[in-house]
């Protein structure tokens, strides 16, 4: 079936540091999701993105975070700087359409160690 | 890899009744989590068992490990049920890997 591939599977950087997750959606995919959960957690929502913007974010989204999708690539979630709060297993997700019922498509998730 | 089958991809109930969503799992899973994703995307997290079962209300989830299954439970659907259902796994703490998602629509 459709499958969404996370790269790296795990990441460790020093806090400061910019990371990129790295995400590639299923091929014909017009939505995109990042999720993060922390150990132990819920999995909570972060942000999704259609049409080259960010439609809706959560508070978990800081002004460090940013997304984006440069020419049908990867979509990508930038961290500058991290910060140790930042480390948790970050999950992305990408759907056909929008709406309560539509399967979403995850990754295995990425995830970050910040140090 | 890791794979986990979901069935049934789509189930609709009549107000009152209910049914059972599963998992069948390629490999021993460490963990079953169910997840119900909400009007703005975020999944919320129904349950989280690493053995055995869970009731919580009208919702019921149990999971063998060693069968390499999971179910979960619905009773006396109510209309706020209607939603996307998923199930998600993981065989070691770096790799959680997600069921297909079961669509349920609860009728009048």
């Amino acid at each position: 079936g459709p499958k969404v591939l996370q790269i790296p599977s795990h990441q460790i950087i020093d806090m400061g540091q910019m990371v990129t997750l790295n995400c590639d959606p299923v091929s014909n995919h017009l939505y995109f999701y990042w999720y993060k959960q922390i150990l132990g957690q819920q999995m909570e929502f972060l942000v999704n993105f259609y049409n080259g913007k960010v439609m809706e974010k959560s508070k978990l989204f800081k002004d460090q975070f940013s997304v984006e999708r440069p020419d049908g690539s990867y979509f990508t979630l930038k961290i500058q700087p991290t910060a140790l709060e930042d480390s948790a297993v970050y999950f992305c997700a990408s759907s056909l359409g929008q709406g309560d019922n539509e399967r979403l498509f995850f990754g295995h998730g990425t995830k970050l160690s910040v140090l | 890899g890791d794979q986990v089958e979901q069935s049934p991809s789509a189930l609709s109930l009549h107000e009152g009744t209910g049914s059972a969503l599963r998992c069948n799992f390629t490999t021993t899973m460490r963990a079953v989590q169910w997840f119900r994703k909400n009007s703005r995307g975020s999944l919320i997290n129904l349950f989280y068992l690493a053995s055995g079962t869970k009731e919580n209300g009208r919702l019921k989830s149990a999971f063998d490990s060693k069968e390499r299954y999971s179910t979960l439970h619905i009773r006396d659907a109510q209309l706020e049920d209607s939603g996307t259902y998923f199930c998600a796994a993981g065989s070691n703490t770096n790799k959680v890997v997600f069921g297909t998602g079961t669509r349920l629509q609860v009728l009048p």
